[in-house]
């Protein structure tokens, strides 16, 4: 089974351009999530869809934003860049259900390296 | 989700028992124990998870504490490859898919 690919893997903007990067999940998981690493703060959540719905959100401004498709597919876009959104971005999909169940692992693909200058 | 607390770094001989300490003492009883590793560059590799019961597969065995508040990531034979940061995550609930990482314990395997 294939895992989780992002494309593009690496992409040089200037700031105040605009992103948008991709993540194909793993046949048949529905949830995707989406995180940033940077070398200060670590590897932090963005958002996470689940039937095309954000379910979950983290502590980034408005200029992060996504979207999920019918098929599990996702994107997340970044406005207005700015120099700090330099960073390493990691899809990740689980196969969680529905209903009352959890403890779902979550497959990360390799990234896509942001470079803004 | 509960705060996890980890070693900043560790050493292993090649071929010895790697045993990754994490304290989790405010773990709620819904939240389960993850343990995922990050080798350089690459993005993060589910190892394993746990919620009360110890746990074992093919990569690595997980001993929870009956009182849950720590636990203890084994590799039985450590290779050269295995040389990672290492990240335990407490994290639980249905539609709570976050992940919340720390900084992790940076292993390294010595030849």
């Amino acid at each position: 089974k294939a895992g989780v690919t992002q494309t593009p893997r690496y992409l040089i903007k200037t700031r105040g351009q605009q992103v948008t990067l991709s993540c194909s999940p793993i046949s048949g998981h529905r949830s995707v999530s989406w995180y940033q690493q940077t070398p200060g703060q670590g590897l932090q959540f963005l958002f996470e869809y689940f039937s095309e719905t954000q379910r979950n959100k983290g502590n980034f401004p408005g200029r992060f934003s996504g979207r999920q498709f019918s098929n599990s597919r996702s994107e997340m876009n970044v406005s207005t860049l700015e120099l700090g959104d330099s960073a390493l971005y990691l899809c990740a999909s689980s196969l969680v259900g529905t209903g009352a169940s959890w403890g779902y692992e979550q497959y990360f693909g390799p990234g896509t390296r942001l470079t803004v200058t | 989700d509960a705060k996890t607390t980890q070693p900043p770094s560790m050493d292993c001989a090649e071929g010895r028992a790697a045993n990754l300490p994490c304290n989790h003492s405010t773990i709620s009883g819904n939240e389960y124990v993850y343990w995922y590793r990050q080798i350089h560059s690459q993005g993060p590799q589910y190892i394993i998870h746990g919620l009360k019961n110890n746990e074992t597969n093919e990569m690595a065995s997980l001993i929870i504490t009956e009182d849950r508040k720590s636990s203890t990531l084994i590799l039985p034979h450590a290779t050269l490859r295995d040389t990672a940061v290492y990240y335990c995550i407490a994290q639980g609930g249905f539609g709570n898919e976050k992940l919340t990482f720390g900084t992790g314990t940076r292993l390294t395997i010595i030849p």
